[in-house]
């Protein structure tokens, strides 16, 4: 089945500046990646999302980007704001079959 | 409704003692999913229904968790005689539809279970 690896666990980095965050997959039949992002005590919130027939997706500060051949898909956060920090999960689907869910990103933004 | 709702919140139960969460799947999703997020933040996939029917129990541990979806009816997932392991946040998710093009889950605020 699918595994999804993401690193790292933990990020703190300075407001202003760009934070980074990876994950591997390891199905290749895997077409559909969502991000979500979880503030502390509260429901999972999909942020961006990036299907497998494009490369690279931007919503204004947020971008993923997806590397098919390596299986590997990344998020890329610019300018953070301190309301950025929360736990990141990069998740994989590979079509009827249940969402696989990384262990998660801390993400603390320091003022 | 537009959101997904789980009752109840927080939940308190005696280790060998019952548990049973409620979810109301946003109207017109077909889809529902249940997850347990242990403290450790990592998300475990227990089953889907694609409305009543199971679509997908691999997660599911058979010997003490149920779970069922009826019309007209709120889904739910029951733990019986329950263990301290199982304290955890159980997450509700629904979707438009799965399988081929995948839809987004939307996820419920969740119902914390405490086994004490």
């Amino acid at each position: 089945g699918e595994n999804v690896e993401q690193h790292p666990s933990t990020l703190s980095v300075q407001e202003g500046d760009s934070a980074v965050i990876k994950c591997t997959y390891s199905d290749s039949a895997s077409n559909y990646f969502p991000w979500y992002k979880q503030e502390l005590g509260k429901r999972p919130q999909l942020i961006i999302d990036i299907r497998s027939n494009v490369g690279e997706k931007k919503d204004q500060r947020i971008a993923v980007t997806l590397n098919k051949t390596a299986k590997h898909f990344s998020l890329h956060i610019t300018e953070t704001q301190p309301e950025d920090s929360a736990v990141y999960f990069c998740a994989a689907y590979a079509g009827n079959t249940p969402l696989v869910f990384g262990k998660g990103t801390r993400l603390s933004v320091i003022a | 409704g537009e959101e997904v709702a789980q009752t109840p919140k927080h939940l308190v139960r005696g280790e060998g003692q019952k548990a049973k969460l409620y979810c109301a799947p946003i109207k017109g999703h077909s889809y529902v999913f249940w997850y347990q997020q242990v403290l450790k933040n990592e998300f475990k996939f227990l089953i889907s229904f694609q409305n009543e029917n199971v679509f997908d129990e691999t997660g599911m541990p058979k010997e003490r968790f149920s779970a069922k979806c009826l019309p007209n009816s709120p889904c739910s997932l029951e733990i019986q005689a329950t263990k301290l392991e199982d304290s955890a946040v159980y997450f509700c998710a629904s979707s438009q539809s799965q399988g081929g093009v995948y839809n987004e889950q939307f996820f419920g605020p969740g119902t914390r279970l405490t086994v004490l």
